[in-house]
């Protein structure tokens, strides 16, 4: 199975913010490496796919950039609504996807 | 508007079964894949099963963690999937969300997703 893990695990931000969470790849996965967002009690939501390709309806402040093994979040200006807990998802395994462990964003 | 609403959760005791359904508004559910993910209590997200369109001949795939146990299945004349699991195991508790892989994202990246149903094992 492919592994994938997320740092780090949480971080403590302030509105405005620039915040950058990475994902690493236990094999090179090219750019099969997507993003969710999910806040508690709710579902996840698909922010990023494709390693950089936004979801429509998703803020342009969120992007993702890598390839290969490892890829970064970015989220340029931190606003409210963005405290979440953020999972990265490699969907280049046939056998199936893999998620991260995540990353918590908190105030 | 497309939605997609899991039900049948419940406490079962360890060993036991129970069928978890997914129901489709606003679009036709054979014509998307369709992947079953599970979150653990304070935990991270993980893959259950995944059962193709039935234009794509309906392959199925499950997590180790499930095969053998679970089974994935279609109607089309419901708009549902649904997911048997059998042989339960208090590992398997979590809130079970069901969710919609549209053609156009590639394999496994899904864009709407249910509210989860919640599975507790326990005895």
């Amino acid at each position: 199975d492919i592994q994938m893990t997320q740092s780090p695990s949480s971080l403590s931000a302030s509105v405005g913010d620039r915040v950058t969470i990475a994902c690493r790849a236990s094999e090179s996965i090219g750019t099969y490496l997507n993003w969710y967002q999910q806040k508690p009690g709710k579902a996840p939501k698909l922010l990023i796919y494709a390693a950089s390709s936004l979801q429509s309806g998703v803020p342009s402040g969120f992007s993702g950039s890598g390839s290969g093994t490892d890829f970064t979040l970015t989220i340029d200006s931190l606003q409210p609504d963005d405290f979440a807990t953020y999972f990265c998802q490699q969907s280049y395994s046939i056998g199936g996807p893999t998620f991260g462990g995540g990353t918590k964003v908190e105030i | 508007e497309v939605h997609l609403v899991e039900s049948g959760g419940a406490l079962v005791q360890p060993g036991g079964s129970l069928r978890l359904s997914c129901e489709a508004s606003g679009f036709t559910v054979s014509t998307f894949n369709i992947n079953w993910v599970r979150q653990a209590p304070g935990k991270g997200l993980e893959w259950v099963s995944y059962i193709s369109s039935s234009s794509s001949g309906s392959t199925i795939y499950y997590a180790d963690s499930v095969k053998g146990r679970f089974t994935i299945s279609g109607d089309s004349a419901k708009n549902s999937v649904y997911l048997q699991m059998n042989s339960l195991r208090a590992e398997d508790t979590a809130v079970y969300f069901c969710a919609r892989e549209p053609p156009w994202l590639g394999e496994f990246i899904m864009d709407v997703w249910g509210k989860g149903t919640t599975v507790t094992v326990s005895s």
